[in-house]
C-alpha cells in the first residue's frame, strides 16, 4: 500500500462552521505533513509531525488545528475559517526527512469557505 | 532571489518532442525532489537524488552537485505528460523536513 488517503475530497463550509480534514497512510511513514495551495502556486507547508509529536508549525493561525492521533493518521481541524482560506489541502508522509526519503501526497482536500 | 529557480514556466510541446525543465538552486542540498501535479489533482513524487541520474520510464533526472543545478528530461512525450513539474530542495535546518519549492513548470504536450 503506497497511499495517501485523504478525506473529504471536496469540503464547502461557512465561516461558522467547524470541520475537520482527514488523512491516512498505512506505509509505517512516522512523518506527516500538511500543507495549503493556492492556485498556480507551489504548496506551502503548515505543519509537519514526526513520531506523532509536532514538530513544525509554520505560524499556522489557530483557526486551524492538527492532531495526530496515531502514527497512521493525520487530522485538520477547522473552525473559523475565512474565504481566503479556501484552497487545496494537501496531505504528505515520509518515511524518513527529506534529505533521504521521499514525499507521499495524497490527492488533496479542495476547501471552500463561504 | 528565490533559493531554488526553475526554468522554463511555460513550455508548448508537440507530442513526441523531447523535453528539459532546468532546476537551479542557491544553498547547499543533500538532496532534490521532483514532483509532478496533473491539473485539480494532488502531487506525485516523480525522483528523489542526490548525485548523478535517474530513469524511470521515459522520465530521466540529472543533478550537479558542484553547479548546483538539476534537470528534468522526459523523452517520447505525449499529451498526458501534460502537468506542472515542480523541483523542491529540503532545508537543513529543519533536519529535511521543510521543502524549499520552486515555482513551476507548466508543460503541455499538443497531440
Amino acid at each position: 500500500d503506497t497511499e495517501v488517503t485523504q478525506t473529504p475530497k471536496h469540503l464547502v463550509m461557512g465561516m461558522t462552521n467547524k470541520k475537520s480534514l482527514k488523512c491516512e497512510q498505512h506505509m509505517g511513514h512516522r512523518a506527516m505533513y500538511w500543507y495549503k495551495q493556492k492556485a498556480k502556486k507551489p504548496p506551502e507547508l503548515m505543519f509537519v509531525y514526526s513520531y506523532e509529536k509536532l514538530s513544525i508549525n509554520e505560524s499556522v493561525p489557530s483557526r486551524f488545528s492538527p492532531e495526530c492521533p496515531n502514527s497512521s493518521l493525520l487530522n485538520l481541524h477547522l473552525h473559523a475559517l475565512q474565504p481566503e482560506d479556501s484552497a487545496l489541502y494537501l496531505c504528505a508522509s515520509s518515511l524518513a526527512g527529506l534529505n533521504t526519503g521521499e514525499l507521499f501526497f495524497g490527492e488533496g482536500s479542495r476547501l471552500t469557505v463561504l | 532571489k528565490n533559493e531554488v529557480e526553475q526554468s522554463p514556466q511555460n513550455l508548448t510541446a508537440q507530442e513526441g518532442e523531447f523535453i528539459t525543465i532546468n532546476c537551479s538552486y542557491s544553498v547547499g542540498i543533500s538532496a532534490l525532489h521532483w514532483l509532478q501535479q496533473h491539473p485539480g489533482g494532488g502531487i506525485v513524487s516523480l525522483f528523489m537524488l542526490s548525485s548523478g541520474k535517474k530513469k524511470h520510464g521515459r522520465l530521466i533526472a540529472t543533478i550537479n552537485i558542484q553547479e548546483k543545478h538539476s534537470s528534468l528530461h522526459i523523452t517520447a512525450s505525449h499529451p498526458r505528460d501534460s502537468a506542472v513539474y515542480i523541483c523542491a530542495v529540503p532545508a537543513k535546518e529543519t533536519s529535511g523536513s521543510r521543502l524549499t519549492f520552486g515555482e513551476g513548470t507548466q508543460l503541455t504536450v499538443n497531440p
